[in-house]
């Protein structure tokens, strides 16, 4: 199957940082990539929907100036946590879209980020 | 209302034993897409089994296999002849073209004893 990064895998930054996480679809072109955040023994929950080119649609109550997502290439997005807090600390985990079929759609393997 | 409902959030089986884990969704799509992933306590997700809406016979992928009940509204998962490496975090998840997006259940950890 097609592969999906996320770099880096774990981060531990201090509180007010901010801290971009890559996610690259390194295989085949990404239409869409998704972006989840996952609290421990909980499930994944969906930030935004990042199109190439486009501005990002965040989900309701995902604060869009405090997680920016930018898609600037079919193999590239990006999200950062700008001046990230304790609870910010969560596991990040893409996913990319190739095209039109329900089952393509493929996860990166998550970052850890603590913020201390 | 919750879309994926996972109504088990733990389960225990016995090496090569078979297990079902539940999972119903709910949705007005007539067209939808259901999955089960496997998350390890490594984080990485991984794609177990799909079920398209329009699809008539259940899909299997080697171990797995999907209970597709679509007038129920459920789509459990079976693993047959459990190993101890399937012991893990499963996640039921339905995408909808409506709102272009895949929605996770609970998830169910499963454990396998020897």
């Amino acid at each position: 199957g097609a592969v999906v990064s996320q770099h880096p895998s774990r981060v531990i930054c201090k509180s007010g940082t901010s801290v971009k996480i890559e996610c690259r679809s390194l295989d085949f072109q990404a239409t869409t990539m998704f972006w989840y955040r996952q609290f421990p023994k909980q499930s994944l929950m969906l930030m935004a929907t990042s199109n190439e080119g486009s501005k990002a649609t965040y989900e309701q109550g995902v604060e869009k100036d405090k997680f920016l997502i930018n898609h600037a290439s079919l193999t590239l997005s990006t999200l950062t946590v700008t001046s990230a807090h304790p609870e910010d600390s969560s596991f990040y985990i893409c996913s990319a879209r190739e095209g039109l079929l329900y089952n393509e759609q493929f996860f990166g393997p998550g970052t850890r980020l603590t913020v201390l | 209302a919750q879309k994926i409902t996972q109504t088990q959030p733990g389960m225990f089986v016995q090496e090569k034993e078979a297990v079902t884990l539940d999972c119903t969704y709910d949705t007005s799509d007539q067209s939808y897409g259901l999955f089960w992933y496997k998350q390890p306590s490594s984080g990485e997700m991984i794609f177990l089994i799909y079920q398209g809406s329009y699809d008539e016979q259940n899909a299997t992928e080697g171990r797995y296999s999907l209970n597709f009940q679509k007038a129920r509204k459920s789509a459990n998962l079976v693993i047959s002849a459990s190993q101890l490496g399937d012991s893990a975090m499963y996640f039921c998840a339905m995408w909808e073209d409506s709102s272009y997006k895949l929605i996770f259940g609970s998830g169910t950890r499963l454990l396998v004893r020897p």
